[in-house]
């Protein structure tokens, strides 16, 4: 299974302040249609993960620009520009290249 | 919009079996991939398959197999996930999201395994 390695576990960032998480995937994850399934999720507290960002880096609808994502082969990034109160919870890069579908272990953004 | 409303929490003795469901709307089931996924605190998230509501084709995780099988009612456009021979490993809140991209996601819902 591919190995997905998320740093840093957690971090504390003040609001305004800019976040940035990192995931490495243990084999690349560019798939046989030249396309790469990395996507990042937010689970906020009690709730259900939600898709942000998918294919490295386009945004689902309604995720404001303060997130960006980038990187390719195996090593990717998620970016807030600007933290806001509603950021907080654990993020994840999920990849969806190869079988099975494997989860980084999160990133649990506080707000300071 | 699209929805997925899951079951209800669940208490099951150790060596029972419970069915999970995940009822849809707001988008053409028939033509979707429905995925179940497991959540344990730690926090970690497991996927354990998906299937395919036009002709239930399933691709499992291998370490489900046998745990876990999946199922789809194309009328009422929901998706079932059975589990077998509960243990206190198999104690976890369950997902279910659309498609293989994991677009949307249902509320989760918790097992408990307990006698």
């Amino acid at each position: 299974d591919v190995v997905m390695t998320q740093t840093p576990v957690s971090l504390s960032v003040a609001i305004g302040q800019p976040a940035s998480i990192s995931c490495k995937s243990s084999q690349s994850l560019v798939g046989t249609s030249g396309k790469t399934y990395l996507n990042w999720l937010l689970q906020r507290p009690g709730q259900s993960p939600k898709r942000l960002i998918y294919l490295v880096s386009k945004l689902d609808s309604g995720i404001p620009d303060r997130f960006s994502g980038s990187g390719s082969e195996t090593d990717f990034t998620l970016k807030i520009s600007r933290v806001e109160a509603d950021d907080l919870g654990v993020y994840y890069c999920l990849q969806g290249t190869h079988f099975p579908l494997t989860f980084g272990s999160g990133t649990k953004l506080e707000i300071k | 919009q699209v929805k997925l409303l899951q079951s209800g929490a669940e208490l099951v003795k150790p060596g029972a079996s419970v069915k999970l469901s995940c009822k849809t709307s707001g988008f053409t089931f028939s033509t979707s991939y429905m995925s179940w996924l497991k959540q344990v605190p730690g926090p970690s998230i497991e996927w354990i398959g998906w299937i395919y509501a036009g002709d239930g084709g399933t691709n499992y995780n291998q370490k489900f197999k046998g745990k876990a099988t999946l199922t789809v009612d194309k009328s009422s456009s929901t998706a079932y996930m059975d589990l077998s021979s509960l243990t206190s490993e198999d104690a976890a809140v369950y997902f279910c999201a659309r498609g293989r991209v994991l677009d949307y996601w249902g509320q989760g819902v918790m097992v408990t395994v307990s006698s």
